[in-house]
Parts: C-alpha cells; sequence; structure tokens
C-alpha cells in the first residue's frame, strides 16, 4: 500500500460529461502529480500541484482541471469527454523536496467514455 | 529536454532464469532515472532509482540496474525470474534537485514469465 488514496477506482460516463477525479496523498506530502495512462500514449504527466499551488504543467487539455485543497487532497476536473479520454489516470504523491524524493502513486481511477 | 526509449516492448523469460531490460536515456544534465513496475491493475511501485551515487543501484525484489554513462543506459537485470515478476516495467529519468516532477516515462517493457 503507498499511502495514496484515488477514488474512484472504475467510473464509466458518456461523452459530453464531466467528472471528478479525487486523490489523497500520503501524510506529510505537500506535492500531488496527475498523470494519465493511455494504450496510445504511454504515461504521461498532466499537472503538479505543491502545498496548494501550481508548480508545473505538463500535457494537459484545457477541458481538464486540477485544484489542490488546503487539506492537500486534489481533484482532477474531466469535462466535455470524448472517448479519447478513456484512460487510467494516476495521482502520485511526493514530500516536493525535489526530483531525488521518490513518488507514491496510487492505484489509479480507471475512466472509460461510452 | 530529456527522454527515455525502452528498447524492448515484450520480454519473455523462463522461470529461474536471468532477466535483462533495456533503457537508454536522453538528458542535457545529469540525471536521476528510477525503475518502476506495474502489476496488472495495480498502481506504480518503485523497483530502485538513481541519483549520482553508486552507479549500480540495487531494489527490491532482487533486481539491480546499473548506470553507465557513457552509454546512456540504465538496464535492470535479475538473475533468476519469478513467476511474480510477470508485470510491466518503466524506465523513468527525471531532472534532478528541480522543483518540479515532471517523470519522464519510456513507453513501458511487459515481462511474461513461463513456468
Amino acid at each position: 500500500d503507498s499511502g495514496v488514496t484515488q477514488t474512484p477506482k472504475h467510473l464509466i460516463t458518456a461523452t459530453g460529461q464531466r467528472v471528478t477525479l479525487r486523490c489523497s496523498p500520503r501524510s506529510g506530502d505537500l506535492s500531488v502529480y496527475w498523470y494519465q495512462q493511455s494504450l496510445d500514449q504511454g504515461l504521461q504527466f498532466l499537472i503538479q500541484y505543491y502545498n496548494g499551488e501550481e508548480r508545473a504543467k505538463g500535457n494537459i487539455l484545457e477541458r481538464f482541471s486540477a485544484q489542490q485543497f488546503p487539506d492537500l487532497h486534489s481533484e482532477l476536473n474531466l469535462s466535455s469527454l470524448e472517448l479519447g479520454d478513456s484512460a487510467l489516470y494516476f495521482c502520485a504523491s511526493s514530500d516536493g523536496t525535489g526530483g531525488d524524493t521518490e513518488a507514491f502513486f496510487g492505484q489509479g481511477t480507471r475512466l472509460t467514455v461510452v | 529536454a530529456q527522454s527515455v526509449t525502452q528498447l524492448d516492448s515484450h520480454v519473455s523469460v523462463s522461470e529461474g532464469t536471468p532477466v535483462l531490460l533495456r533503457c537508454n536515456y536522453s538528458s542535457s544534465y545529469s540525471p536521476s532515472l528510477f525503475w518502476y513496475v506495474q502489476h496488472p491493475n495495480k498502481g506504480l511501485q518503485l523497483l530502485l532509482k538513481y541519483t549520482s551515487a553508486a552507479t549500480l543501484v540495487k531494489g527490491i525484489n532482487g533486481f539491480e540496474a546499473e548506470f553507465k554513462k557513457s552509454e546512456t543506459s540504465f538496464h535492470l537485470t535479475k538473475p533468476s525470474a519469478h513467476m511474480s515478476d510477470a508485470a510491466e516495467y518503466f524506465c523513468v529519468v527525471i531532472r534532478p534537485r528541480s522543483n518540479d516532477y515532471k517523470l519522464s516515462f519510456g513507453a513501458g517493457t511487459t515481462v511474461t514469465v513461463r513456468a
């Protein structure tokens, strides 16, 4: 158990809809990262938050947004969903002190858009 | 910029035989390198990491990797494969001591272990 909790584990929704994925980081970790894993794109970095503020942005679509709350949990919002958004979305956390530290991954939320 | 190339998309070995997963990286700085494993329907687990200390790194479950700067490689090995090693393995590069954690993942290598 990595200590990172993601909910829900599975989500099935229709095109055009909006969903929210939730992540609770390990106790004490200030950084939260979101990744998308799909068959054609592999693992892609989406966005990072550190102590409530956006720290880095990757290949995140404008239809997607995220935030980190004062209690350090994070939510990834996906709107106007398309079939191609079907993927496994991972959240990871670290203590945020830099690239040498390990990131701990949750078990992911599998999103299926139908 | 940084990138990772995993040279094999699929490796099949017999139980008890050595495993070799190849990874080459490209980086404009001295990188930190990681190997992660993903078992079916599970999250990613860190196997080992290189962060500019010893070039031969030992990880969990009997895995080790050697950082070779001259070859820009970070191959993962295990002397004797076990059935539980069947999983997908990712080589990852990151800029050390950076304020972000934009892990650059390789495409992954799927390992199959035959009884």
